[in-house]
C-alpha cells in the first residue's frame, strides 16, 4: 500500500505570512494529488488538487506543486488568514486503480494575529 | 443538497454494548465510505462500497460491519463496543470510481467506556 507522510505536523505563522506543507508518498504509480482541509468540528474537504501531468496549480490563495521524480508534493498557503487556520491532510492515490485512499496523518495549522 | 449527512453527532457506548451509526448522501453517488480518525494518526478506511450492493474491507475493518442498505445509504454497525474504538467516524462519498473527489460528513464523535 501507498506510505504517506507529511511535514510539519504543527505549523504555526503570523497572518499575511505564507505556509507550506510537504507530502511525501511511495506509490510511483500515483497520479491524483489532493489536499484536503478540515475545520474544528467537521469532515474534510477538498481544496486543490493536482494531476501527474501537471507540474504546479494555483487557486487564488493557495497552491499545489508536485515533484513526480521526488515523490512528493507541496501545498503552499500565501497571505494567511486566521481562517486559514485548519488540519490540512494529502491523499495520492492512482485513479481507477481501487477506492482506497491513504490519507497523511495531518498538519495543523495555526495563523496568529 | 444536504450533501452527506450522518447521526448521531455524538454517542457514548458502554463496552460491549453495540450500535449503528448511519450515513447518507443526497448526491446520487455511487461509492460510499466510513474512515475513522484518531488522534495523530489521520483518517484510516474502515469499509467502503464501491456501488450498491457490494462491500469491502478496509484498512482497519475488526470490530466493524458494514450495510449498503442502498444507493443513499451506508451504514456501520459495533456489534460489540471496545475502548479501542473510541474515535471520530466519518462517512464520505464519491461520484463513482473514477471521479476523484470524496465528500464528507461532519463526523460522529463517539467515546466508549
Amino acid at each position: 500500500g501507498e506510505n504517506v507522510e507529511q511535514h510539519p505536523s504543527t505549523l504555526s505563522v503570523q497572518e499575511g505570512d505564507s505556509a507550506v506543507i510537504k507530502c511525501t508518498y511511495s506509490d510511483s504509480a500515483s497520479n491524483y494529488f489532493p489536499w484536503y482541509k478540515q475545520e474544528l468540528g467537521k469532515g474534510p474537504q477538498l481544496i486543490i488538487d493536482i494531476r501527474s501531468n501537471v507540474g504546479e496549480k494555483k487557486d487564488q490563495r493557495i497552491a499545489v506543486t508536485l515533484n513526480k521524480t521526488a515523490k512528493h508534493f507541496s501545498l503552499h498557503i500565501t497571505e494567511t488568514q486566521p481562517e486559514d487556520s485548519a488540519v490540512y491532510f494529502c491523499a495520492p492515490i492512482l485513479t481507477g486503480g481501487g477506492n482506497k485512499l491513504t490519507f497523511g496523518t495531518g498538519t495543523q495549522l495555526k495563523v496568529e494575529l | 443538497n444536504a450533501g452527506v449527512t450522518q447521526t448521531p453527532k455524538f454517542q457514548v457506548l458502554k463496552t460491549g454494548q453495540s450500535m449503528t451509526l448511519q450515513c447518507a448522501q443526497d448526491m446520487n453517488h455511487n461509492s460510499m465510505y466510513w474512515y475513522r480518525q484518531d488522534p495523530g494518526m489521520g483518517l484510516r478506511l474502515i469499509y467502503y462500497s464501491a456501488s450498491e450492493g457490494t462491500t469491502d474491507k478496509g484498512e482497519v475493518p475488526n470490530g466493524y460491519n458494514v450495510s449498503r442498505l442502498n444507493k443513499r445509504e451506508f451504514s456501520l454497525r459495533l456489534e460489540s463496543a471496545a475502548p479501542s474504538q473510541t474515535s471520530v467516524y466519518f462517512c464520505a462519498s464519491r461520484r463513482w470510481q473514477g471521479h476523484n473527489e470524496q465528500y464528507f460528513g461532519p463526523g460522529t464523535r463517539l467515546t466508549v467506556t
